[in-house]
Formats: structure tokens, C-alpha cells, sequence
């Protein structure tokens, strides 16, 4: 596609149920990388896929968070049991890697997630 | 981890004046970038720095990578109400680990009429 896109753009859920946040890059990319921006602040990096693996899962917070990428294009991030403390926006990004001599990210328009 | 320290927090200024912001880090990263964000949209891309001293400009835009490698700076020259909204320096580092980004805290842009 032209941009990234995010779905859904809002998500509002109770406590302890589960949540799927889609990502589709630009069409090519080979790097997807996902972060979460709470109010007032800037986005902080979740995770990062090359492909279909993911090359450094370091920033997702503790293990009810999971996200895939099975064919290399699309990622789904997946929150269980959520927390109020989950609330925040989702960010995904796309980029070429360092194909050019530069990774340029190009970010969606984020998925926002609130807890009830 | 890297800690990004951007100020100000937020301006308020008239249309028409000039406007700067900077960043500092406890470490050094490899590329700079600066990104705008409006409401309910992502960060978008405004200038990328690759090299300690670089000086770019992309219209009204200037910023500079500082030759420590550890603060960068953004300028705006004679604002208009679409400069409006929160912009974020990034740091990047190659090789090793994440390729992803770390953000400041932002500099929310208000122009009074």
C-alpha cells in the first residue's frame, strides 16, 4: 500500500480481556517494527521483525505481550489478560532496512487502546 | 538504557517569529532524525542528520548533528499555524541489536494568532 495502516484506529476493551492490533506495511518493506506512545510522552520501541523473525523482542514489556509476522508482511501484536496500564497508542513503522546506506522508518497512524 | 533529553517541553509563540529546540543523550547514537506528530496521526519525518557536525535544511527547517554525536537541534524559521504540533528527536543507532529508534519526550509547538 501507499502508507502503513492500522487497525483498528480505536480499541476499547475491559480488563483482562485480549487484544489484536494489525499492521500492514508498505508494500516492500522488509523491516516492521512496532512501538507504544503513552499520553505526554514519545514512542517507545516494542519489538522489531526482519522478515518473518523477530530480530530483537526487548522492548515488550513482559510476556502478555506477543506479536507475529508469519509471511513477512503483515504483523498482528497480541496483548493478553490487558491492563489499564496497557492503555496507550500502538505504533507500527516499515522501513527498507539499510538497503540504501540509511534505515528511514515510515510510521502508521497508530492504534489506540484503552482499558477499561 | 539511552535516555533522550529534549527542551523545551512545550512553546508558546507568536506566528512569523523563529523557533528552536534541542536534544541531548547520555550516549552516543549514529544518526539523528526529527519528526513531527499531529493529533491523531504518526510521526512523520522532517530531517535526517548521518554524520557528526552534518547541517541540513529542508525549507523553513534547519537542524544540525552535534560533533559529540550525543545532541542535535532543530530551528524554524518564521512559523506559520501549520508548524503546530509535537516534535520528536530521535536517536539511531547501526548494527548490533535493534535498528529501531529511541524518542525524546517532544516539544509541544503552540502559535498564538
Amino acid at each position: 500500500g501507499a502508507g502503513v495502516s492500522q487497525t483498528p484506529s480505536n480499541k476499547v476493551t475491559e480488563k483482562g480481556k485480549y487484544v489484536e492490533l494489525r499492521c500492514d506495511p508498505i508494500s516492500g518493506h522488509t523491516a516492521l517494527y512496532w512501538y507504544r506512545q503513552s499520553l505526554g510522552q514519545g514512542p517507545e520501541f516494542l519489538i522489531y521483525f526482519q522478515g518473518t523473525g523477530a530480530a530483537d523482542d526487548s522492548g515488550l514489556p513482559n510476556d502478555r505481550f506477543f506479536a507475529v509476522r508469519p509471511e513477512g508482511s503483515v504483523s498482528t501484536l497480541k496483548i493478553q489478560r490487558t491492563e489499564r496500564g496497557d492503555s496507550a497508542v500502538y505504533l507500527c513503522a516499515s522501513s527498507l532496512g539499510w538497503l540504501t546506506g540509511a534505515n528511514v522508518l515510515t510510521f502508521g497512524a497508530g492504534s489506540r487502546l484503552t482499558v477499561l | 538504557g539511552q535516555q533522550l533529553n529534549q527542551s523545551p517541553q512545550s512553546m508558546f509563540i507568536q506566528e512569523g517569529e523563529d523557533v528552536s529546540m534541542n536534544c541531548t543523550s547520555s550516549s552516543i547514537f549514529n544518526t539523528w532524525l526529527w519528526y513531527k506528530q499531529d493529533p491523531g496521526e504518526g510521526p512523520v519525518l522532517l530531517i535526517a542528520l548521518y554524520k557528526a557536525g552534518e547541517l541540513t535544511s529542508n525549507g523553513r527547517l534547519t537542524a544540525q548533528f552535534g560533533i559529540t554525536r550525543k545532541d542535535s537541534f532543530l530551528n524554524i524559521s518564521a512559523s506559520i499555524p501549520s508548524d503546530v504540533g509535537i516534535y520528536f528527536c530521535a536517536g539511531q543507532l547501526t548494527g548490533g541489536g535493534a535498528d529501531g529508534l529511541t524518542f525524546g519526550k517532544g516539544t509541544h509547538l503552540i502559535i498564538q494568532p
